[in-house]
């Protein structure tokens, strides 16, 4: 049963398109997150939800737009997709903001062509 | 289904010892494996990696230990300073060309006491 999870798992694309990257956790965890894989060095936190309000927002393009339903689910939507936006997307979830333990998705790599 | 896991969520230390940061993973395939730092608010920054054909790999005060047939490796920080507070995630992967993603352990928060 897995905790947190991502799909899809590999997304090819063209410059220029809109794409959904969709993340679920079945831990009943408050605070989900969503990271970006730049390179092996660094994952840089892109957004923080706490019960489906947006808590941390770090500078991200305004083409990066999180929708969080309900606390579960937390999705990551990106218009206009540039070449740079070629990356790992990791989602994660943790009980709370203040809960250091985070469940790690399988992260979504994103080609733009 | 955690394939890599880090069963202490916590770890407290004084300053000048070691810390041992330990992490266990389930699938023998794993050929890679790094250990990250994170700080409140921000994304973890890698530290440290070990590929599955060493056993030991050493920057400065860390050093990783691996042992294959036990599918265990560890983190130790000789000695510990109050900056190296922080939570530190393992993480495997089936490859180190980067090609394949990657498998994070849970985290463990290290306070090093002054």
């Amino acid at each position: 049963d897995t905790a947190v999870s991502q799909t899809p798992k590999y997304l090819v694309t063209q410059m220029g398109n809109d794409k959904s990257i969709k993340c679920e956790q079945n831990l009943g965890h408050d605070t989900m997150y969503w990271y970006k894989q730049d390179s092996k060095k660094f994952l840089k936190i892109m957004f923080s939800y706490n019960n489906k309000e947006l808590i941390i927002n770090e500078t991200v393009p305004n083409r990066f737009s999180p929708k969080s339903p309900d606390k579960a689910h937390l999705n990551l939507h990106i218009n206009s997709l540039e070449l740079g936006d070629s990356a790992v997307y990791f989602c994660a979830s943790s009980q709370s903001e203040s809960t250091d333990t985070q469940y790690f998705g399988p992260g979504t790599r994103l080609t733009v062509l | 289904d955690q394939q890599v896991k880090q069963n202490s969520p916590s770890l407290s230390v004084q300053e000048g010892r070691i810390s041992i940061l330990n992490c266990d993973y389930t699938n023998s395939m794993f050929d890679y494996f790094l250990w990250y730092k994170k700080y409140p608010a921000e994304g973890p920054t890698f530290l440290i990696s070990i590929s599955s054909i060493k056993d030991k790999n050493e920057d400065g005060r860390f050093t990783v230990f691996l042992n294959k047939s036990a599918k265990h490796l560890s983190l130790h920080i000789v000695p510990s300073q109050p900056g190296d507070s922080a939570v530190y995630f393992c993480a495997a992967s089936f490859d180190q060309t980067g090609a394949n993603n990657l498998f994070f352990g849970t985290g463990t928060r290290l306070t090093v006491i002054p």
